[in-house]
């Protein structure tokens, strides 16, 4: 059974620092990564996808992935109080007949602190 | 572009009646994803639809369904609602399936 694994937090980071999100999940088969992040009464919004190891940037946003340790993470630099929202793993086996939809987890509620 | 269109936004419904949700995708993407929210359970796999055809399901009772129709527009279907059928229940869009998905606002069902 897949599983995916996120510390439900709160994580309290005093704004400016950076967050770290972190995920990891039981699937080696699983070929596709993403963090959505959710505030509360809406929809989950896609913030970064992964695909292969290292690392990934998009603005503030760095997702890093390592498949042979089955962990991926998400870091916030220069965080702001507009980033405080519960924060989405979601894990996919991959295309065609293996693929079961997205997997999430809980989710990491996370707090910047002005 | 327009996003990923979901109604109603809301629905309230008496157990043992059915209900059908809509989602019209992000023009361009073929796959449709349904998604349940609720507090316990977080948010689980329903279904995913791509070019009409089913390509997979999570673990749920046979009472929801779906379909997806030549314009990729989907529906999803509950019948005999149970008070526990009460959640948000969200559709995804993608280009291909295992590819970025985008989600619609939700429709909120209550069943009492």
């Amino acid at each position: 059974q897949k599983e995916v694994e996120q510390n439900s937090g709160p994580l309290s980071v005093p704004e400016g620092a950076i967050a770290s999100l972190n995920c990891t999940y039981s699937d080696r088969g699983s070929q596709s990564f993403f963090w959505y992040r959710q505030y509360s009464g809406k929809s989950p919004e896609l913030i970064m996808s992964i695909y292969s190891n290292g690392d990934k940037e998009d603005g503030r946003f760095t997702a890093q992935l390592n498949k042979a340790s089955q962990y991926v993470s998400l870091l916030i630099r220069d965080s702001q109080p507009s980033d405080s929202a519960t924060y989405l793993c979601a894990v996919n086996i991959g295309s065609g007949g293996g693929a079961d939809g997205l997997t999430f987890g809980k989710g990491t509620h996370l707090i910047i602190q002005p | 572009k327009a996003g990923v269109t979901q109604t109603p936004r809301y629905l309230i419904k008496t157990r043992g009646q059915q209900v059908t949700l809509s989602c019209s995708p992000i023009s361009g993407h073929r796959s449709v994803s349904w998604y349940q929210q609720t507090p316990g359970q977080g948010l689980q796999f329903l279904f995913e639809y791509f070019s009409e055809t089913q390509r997979n399901k999570g673990n749920f009772p046979g009472r929801f369904s779906g379909r997806q129709f030549s314009n990729s527009r989907s529906e999803m279907n509950v019948s005999t609602l149970e008070l526990g059928d009460s959640a948000l229940y969200l559709c995804a869009s993608s280009y291909q399936i295992g590819t970025e998905a985008f989600f619609g606002q939700g429709t909120r069902l209550t069943v009492v």
